[in-house]
């Protein structure tokens, strides 16, 4: 079945580049996704990339797509504290409405 | 105000008593779907809507009941709470499929059973 996986913790330095992974294994999902939670609040959609894509950049975000190797990668240029929070990577299945989500990757940013 | 919306935001309440959980939301999604967030086990699905009066079991559905009568809300009954029911429940809604926009997440209701 599909499943999606991400590590658990990543901490970083203020003004360093943050790099979360994913792996997923639904090869026909038509987008994948990247959300955003913050403590106490729901997730967000951060950005997402259509599934005939490489890359996709949208300021300091970076999002990578390998579909050979299943991986997905959100890259933070020059994160800041505001960026601490749960990111959440996720795969459309191929069953119509259901999104599959990752477990989140804790980021930490020490200044 | 546009948005989809949970109530209440924390209940608390005592084992063996029913409680629901609300969500409504305001943009016609067809799609609604209620997860469960535990520490160690990320978001959990617990029941989906694909439409009024469609629902649909997921992962962790057991003790939980839900309806869908009208579009716009989608309540989720605990039907006898237990202390292992204790976690934050998300409410989300979509369009189908999700396309660019994903799902859209209400605040949560941090539930606990003592």
């Amino acid at each position: 079945g599909e499943d999606v996986e991400q590590s658990l913790f990543l901490s970083v330095r203020e003004g360093d580049s943050s790099v979360i992974n994913c792996t997923y294994t639904d090869s026909s999902s038509t987008y994948l996704y990247w959300y955003k939670q913050e403590p106490g609040a729901g997730l967000q959609l951060l950005t997402y990339i259509f599934s005939n894509m490489d890359m996709k950049q949208d300021q300091r975000l970076t999002v990578l797509l390998n579909k050979k190797d299943k991986h997905l990668s959100l890259r933070i240029a020059d994160t800041q504290t505001g960026d601490s929070a749960i990111y959440f990577c996720a795969e459309g299945d191929n069953q119509g409405g259901k999104l599959i989500f990752g477990q989140g990757t804790e980021l930490s940013v020490k200044p | 105000d546009a948005g989809i919306t949970q109530s209440p935001r924390y209940k608390i309440t005592e084992t063996g008593r029913q409680v629901t959980l609300m969500c409504h939301q305001t943009w016609s999604h067809s799609y609604m779907f209620w997860y469960r967030q535990d520490l160690g086990h990320g978001l959990r699905l617990i029941y989906y809507s694909a439409a009024a009066d469609i629902t649909d079991k997921g992962e962790v559905s057991d003790g939980y009941v839900v309806s869908r009568s009208k579009t716009e809300n989608f309540p989720l009954t605990l039907e006898s709470a237990t202390r292992s029911q204790t976690s934050v429940y998300f409410c989300a809604s979509s369009e189908s499929p999700p396309g660019a926009y994903g799902y859209t997440f209400g605040s949560g209701t941090r539930l606990t059973v003592v």
